[in-house]
């Protein structure tokens, strides 16, 4: 079954740059109808959406953060990436990758209406911006 | 989107009926999913498509709703209910999360 797993440094310098790495084990990144999704979470608080990226090409980000955030793909590892920018103690969190699944309703019927969740999640991985 | 969930805090004892709603600021169609997290675990798949169960998922929980209000529904609360709520919007290409509901032992 798949699995994902975050990677990274889990201390980061203010104003340095942020980098995650989310591996897919147990089938392909490139296959099916998936958007590969990062989300992170403050302790104690809720949940905020980050940005997805789609083997097609298509990358979508929260607009808060669109202007310090890149999501990447490297399919030849099966792995998807982050890179937050210009960092502050405010993006202290815990970071999640997700596999977000699209499907009709009823499958190969497209008039059907399309449904979308993030059915897998990464374990998540602690984030900490400090000097 | 905004997405508000009502109520924050919740108290409850075990067998109790409970509900969560998610109210958002602009129509969402039935692109809502609602996740339960235990502390330290990655939130957990529970609804989507506003009211279809995910596979494995124990029938007590039920969802409803379209456009902007929606709920979450626990028939009969089990000690592995304890968790805090989370409802998550996918109408379009970006994405947004309530604020959370955190389910505690009355």
């Amino acid at each position: 079954q798949v699995q994902l797993q975050e990677s990274g440094p889990g201390l980061v310098k203010p104003s340095q740059t942020l980098s995650l790495t989310c591996t897919v084990t147990g089938g392909s990144i490139s296959s099916g109808t998936y958007y590969w999704n990062w989300i992170r979470q403050p302790a104690g608080k809720g949940l905020e959406w980050i940005g997805r990226f789609y083997t097609s090409g298509s990358i979508n980000y929260n607009p808060s953060l669109k202007s310090r955030t890149i999501i990447s793909l490297d399919s030849s590892k099966n792995q998807f990436s982050l890179k937050l920018s210009s960092v502050t103690a405010a993006d202290t969190a815990v970071y999640f990758c997700a596999r977000e699944r699209q499907r009709h309703a009823i499958l190969g019927v497209p008039s059907t209406p399309l449904l979308k969740f993030f059915d897998i999640w990464g374990q998540g991985t602690m984030v900490a911006v400090s000097s | 989107i905004q997405l508000t969930q009502s109520p924050s805090f919740l108290s409850a004892s075990v067998g109790d009926r409970v509900t969560i709603t998610c109210r958002a600021s602009q129509g969402i169609s039935r692109y809502l999913a609602w996740y339960q997290q235990t502390p330290g675990k990655a939130p957990k798949l529970l609804i989507y498509a506003a009211s279809t169960l995910q596979s494995g998922v124990p029938s007590r929980f039920s969802g409803s709703g379209s456009g902007t209000e929606f709920t979450l529904t626990i028939s009969s609360l089990q000690p592995e209910d304890f968790a805090t709520y989370y409802c998550q919007q996918l109408n379009g290409d970006l994405y947004s999360f309530g604020q959370g509901t955190k389910l505690d032992i009355k």
